[in-house]
């Protein structure tokens, strides 16, 4: 098994521009999220989904979209990249809802110039 | 919002030393959970506590989920080099994860 896996693992994007970070999980898991991770900071949840079909907004989710329409992917969406959305984005994901046991990718680092 | 208090900030000690830290909240938390993280990974599950006063080992480490469900600890005991990195508490319920800002911890050979 991959486990959790995210890509690009580096980006780089202009103020305004979208783009799509890639989430996907090989074990089968009901459970995925979304967290950003600033300096000096804990993790903070912006998405996430019980299951296909299923999402709902975590701590943060202005200006982030999601979908899952498989129970493999988890794309995250940005429509309009900001200079306060730069960051390291990790996605992850749990056997089950309601269980807060997660697996974590490696994450990806943007940058909103 | 449920907020996560988490101390030391950051720890140095020597190795061969036991490690103290914790976490508190404002709120109740019907999981704690305890991870590691390694520069430029995701973080590593270590433990995860299901019931107020629960106290749970794994390997050196051991922490315990609060009888008032609104703190948690971990301890480190022996200290190793590999135990750098940095350690996060998070709260969970209902599908919402919340997580403290880390104690970073160094080890000295």
């Amino acid at each position: 098994n991959a486990g959790v896996t995210q890509t690009p693992k580096f980006q780089v994007l202009k103020t305004g521009q979208s783009m799509t970070l890639q989430c996907a999980q090989d074990m089968n898991h009901e459970y995925m999220s979304w967290y950003r991770q600033d300096p000096g900071m804990g993790l903070r949840l912006i998405h996430y989904s019980v299951g296909a079909g299923i999402t709902d907004q975590g701590e943060v989710p202005n200006g982030y979209n999601v979908s899952r329409s498989t129970t493999e992917d988890f794309p995250l969406r940005l429509l309009s990249a900001a200079p306060s959305q730069t960051s390291v984005y990790f996605c992850a994901s749990s056997y089950s809802a309601g269980v807060g046991e997660q697996y974590f990718g490696p994450g990806t680092r943007l940058t909103v110039t | 919002g449920q907020q996560l208090n988490q101390s030391p900030q950051s720890m140095f000690i020597q190795e061969g030393e036991d490690v103290s830290m914790n976490c508190t909240s404002s709120s109740i938390f019907n999981t704690w959970l305890w991870y590691k993280q390694d520069p430029g990974e995701g973080p590593v599950l270590l433990i995860a506590l299901y019931k107020a006063g629960e106290l749970t080992s794994n390997g050196r480490l051991t922490a315990q989920f609060g009888i008032t469900r609104k703190d948690s600890f971990l301890n480190i005991s022996a200290s190793i080099p590999s135990d750098v990195g940095i350690y996060f508490c998070a709260g969970f319920n209902n599908n919402d994860m919340r997580f403290g800002a880390g104690t970073r911890l160094t080890v000295k050979p």
